[in-house]
């Protein structure tokens, strides 16, 4: 299976200030389309994961620009520019490349 | 709006089945390739299975702690997915969510107990 592994485990961050989450894959997230199917997810305390970013760098709808993915490969990253109150909560990437589909252990992100 | 709706979940003992339902509203479902993820308490996120569209060949995968346990169907005439769970283990203690494809949509989940 593809291991994900983000770091780090846990960020604390100051309100208005950005954040970065990287995660690395243990192999090339390419696939034969030519797509790289890596997505971010984020999971407020309490309520199911919602999907932030697919393939690498696309926002789904409603999802704050403050958020953006980047990467290629096996090393992607999630940042967000200015970091608000609602954004605490645990942040996955998940790659869908190859079956199984995995997900990294999570980034919980939380104010200082 | 697309929208998913668990249920089913419950307390049962070890070595019991339980039978997961999700509903499913606001796209179309046959198109739609549909999965499983559970997510134990305190716990990151594990996919379980999925299911194709009939379109696609309508093929099921699991993971390997379910694989030969549990079974994934789709009633498309009823935009319903279903996740049946044979043999529980105390191990799949879980919150259960059905997700679209490559997990755009979630529902609610449904906590499923295995417990003596």
């Amino acid at each position: 299976d593809v291991v994900m592994t983000q770091s780090p485990v846990s960020l604390p961050v100051t309100l208005g200030q950005p954040a970065s989450i990287s995660c690395r894959s243990s192999q090339s997230l390419v696939y034969s389309d030519g797509n790289t199917y890596l997505n971010w997810f984020q999971q407020r305390p309490g309520q199911s994961p919602r999907r932030l970013i697919y393939k690498v760098s696309n926002r789904d709808s409603g999802v704050p620009d403050r958020f953006s993915g980047s990467g290629s490969g096996t090393d992607f990253t999630l940042k967000i520019s200015r970091v608000e109150a609602e954004d605490v909560g645990v942040y996955y990437c998940m790659q869908g490349t190859h079956w199984p589909q995995t997900f990294g252990q999570g980034t919980k992100v939380e104010i200082k | 709006e697309a929208q998913l709706v668990e249920s089913g979940g419950g307390l049962v003992r070890p070595g019991g089945s339980l039978r997961l339902s999700c509903a499913a509203s606001g796209f179309t479902f046959s198109d739609a390739w549909m999965s499983w993820v559970r997510q134990a308490p305190g716990k990151g996120l594990e996919w379980v299975g999925r299911i194709k569209s009939k379109t696609d060949g309508g093929a099921t995968d699991y993971t390997a702690p379910v694989k030969g346990r549990f079974t994934i169907s789709r009633d498309d005439s009823k935009n319903a997915l279903y996740l049946q769970m044979n043999s529980l283990k105390i191990e799949d203690t879980a919150v259960y969510y059905c997700a679209t494809g490559l997990a755009g949509v979630w529902g609610q989940g449904t906590l499923v107990t295995v417990s003596s």
